[in-house]
């Protein structure tokens, strides 16, 4: 199983979708997990930490299922300027390497 | 929030001549910086990881002697690119981690012709 698996897309949604992306691990030893947002020819950049209890960022839901191994993310009423890459993010504890997913690939068009 | 200042932003240059790539972590203490390679439309790949005052940390199948990693204060580490051929090619990009999570310098984009 490989370490980060993550469904590259592309999601193609209307605008004003919900839509959800989900992200699994191996290692059960990971600690800290985050999702990030890569704009076309850009650098990531960090779109949310996700906590044990899940956490909520306006339109941005992020939960973390520690049983089944995975995080998902999950954007409501879906904006042209949500189109970008999402990536997950997974760092092992006691140790600052992160493993990052190969990115989901979102598309909101009109 | 923390800045990872990544300079150049972009370089054409000539096969066989060599690049430096610097990142400076500007608000923070960056004791260890992730570097990156991404072609496009692929995901990141983790070419090595430098560590203030000691040797970098390299990935398999990156060669170390072309892919010249200095880290030599908590606030810039630097990738030189040697020797540099039409296929190294690509975005660099440099990561360190802060109190929330990791930074990424802006990137370079590396055209060698």
């Amino acid at each position: 199983r490989k370490e980060v698996e993550q469904d590259p897309g592309p999601f193609n949604v209307p605008e004003g979708a919900t839509v959800a992306f989900n992200c699994t691990y191996s290692n059960s030893a990971s600690q800290s997990f985050f999702w990030y947002r890569q704009d076309c020819r850009k650098e990531p950049k960090l779109l949310m930490s996700v906590y044990s209890s899940g956490n909520e960022d306006g339109r941005f839901t992020a939960q973390l299922n520690r049983a089944s191994q995975y995080i998902s993310l999950l954007i409501r009423d879906s904006k042209l300027s949500d189109s970008a890459t999402y990536l997950c993010v997974f760092e092992p504890g006691g140790s600052y390497i992160p493993t990052f997913g190969r990115g989901t690939s979102l598309i909101v068009h009109p | 929030g923390a800045v990872v200042s990544q300079h150049p932003s972009w370089v054409i240059c000539k096969s066989g001549t060599s690049v430096k790539i610097e990142c400076r972590s500007l608000d923070f203490q960056a004791t260890t910086m992730f570097w990156y390679r991404q072609f496009p439309k692929q995901s990141l790949m983790l070419m090595a990881t430098s560590n203030e005052g000691s040797k970098a940390t390299y990935e398999q199948g990156v060669e170390k002697d072309k892919f010249l990693i200095n880290h030599a204060s908590l606030t810039l580490s630097t990738l030189t690119v040697t020797s540099a051929h039409p296929e190294d090619s690509s975005f660099y990009i440099c990561s360190a981690r802060d109190r929330y999570g990791y930074t990424f310098g802006s990137g370079t984009r590396l055209t060698v012709v």
